[in-house]
């Protein structure tokens, strides 16, 4: 079956400027996640999204960036007024409801965001 | 705050076995401990993931000792295309379930 789809691949933007990424998690996953690497690094946890609950935030870098996720589904990472530090490869995820501590998170390609 | 160390980087042979040791000394009690993989320019790949003692799959094993304050990921005879980097996965312990953290990761490096 279809796989954790991310557009765009590629996004390259001015500083200052707007971004939204979108993601497409598996159908059936309730679970949704939103991640950062920057060139070299490790994944950087960003937003969390479980079923109609809240949404965990805490891993968002600062107040321009903000996460929805529409009908339990598709789900749209907001960068605004972006900044070069803002440059890394977005990557999204998804899984079943978790059990206890059990999960499998299933990604995507990720959206590779370079700000000149 | 769960936390996990890993070595940076690993060498190995093609037809060798390799053992990825993860600490995570603040793990709680009802925690998992997962392993994932990564190819360069791709997202990460579920490997294996367990609670204590040993855990087999067709890909890997995964030992952990009775105070599970580590974590050991087998790879039996690696090949070329194992090379990638692997990370050992826990939860934040006081957050979501899905408020995840990642170690650093170790990249692997098989040579023929």
């Amino acid at each position: 079956g279809a796989g954790v789809s991310q557009s765009p691949s590629n996004k390259v933007t001015e500083k200052g400027k707007d971004v939204e990424l979108r993601c497409d998690p598996i159908s059936g996953h309730t679970a949704l996640y939103w991640y950062r690497q920057s060139l070299g690094q490790g994944l950087e946890f960003l937003i969390y999204f479980q079923g109609n609950s809240a949404p965990d935030k805490s891993g968002l870098p600062s107040d321009r960036f903000s996460a929805e996720r529409t009908g339990g589904s598709v789900s749209t990472l907001t960068i605004q007024r972006t900044q070069q530090e803002d440059s890394a490869v977005y990557l999204c995820a998804s899984s079943l409801e978790p059990e206890g501590s059990l999960y499998e998170q299933y990604f995507g390609p990720g959206t590779r965001l370079t700000v000149t | 705050l769960a936390k996990t160390t890993q070595p940076i980087s690993m060498d190995s042979y093609e037809g060798q076995e390799v053992n990825i040791t993860c600490s995570h000394n603040n793990i709680a009690t009802n925690d998992y401990i997962t392993w994932y993989q990564q190819f360069p320019s791709q997202g990460p790949r579920f490997i294996i993931q367990g609670y204590k003692t040993k855990v087999t799959n067709e890909v890997a094993s995964l030992f952990i000792p009775a105070d599970r304050k580590s974590s050991t990921l087998s790879l039996p005879r690696v090949s070329l295309s194992d090379t990638a980097v692997y990370y050992c996965l826990l939860p934040n312990y006081g957050g979501s379930q899905g408020n995840l953290i990642f170690g650093k990761g170790t990249k692997l490096s098989v040579k023929p």
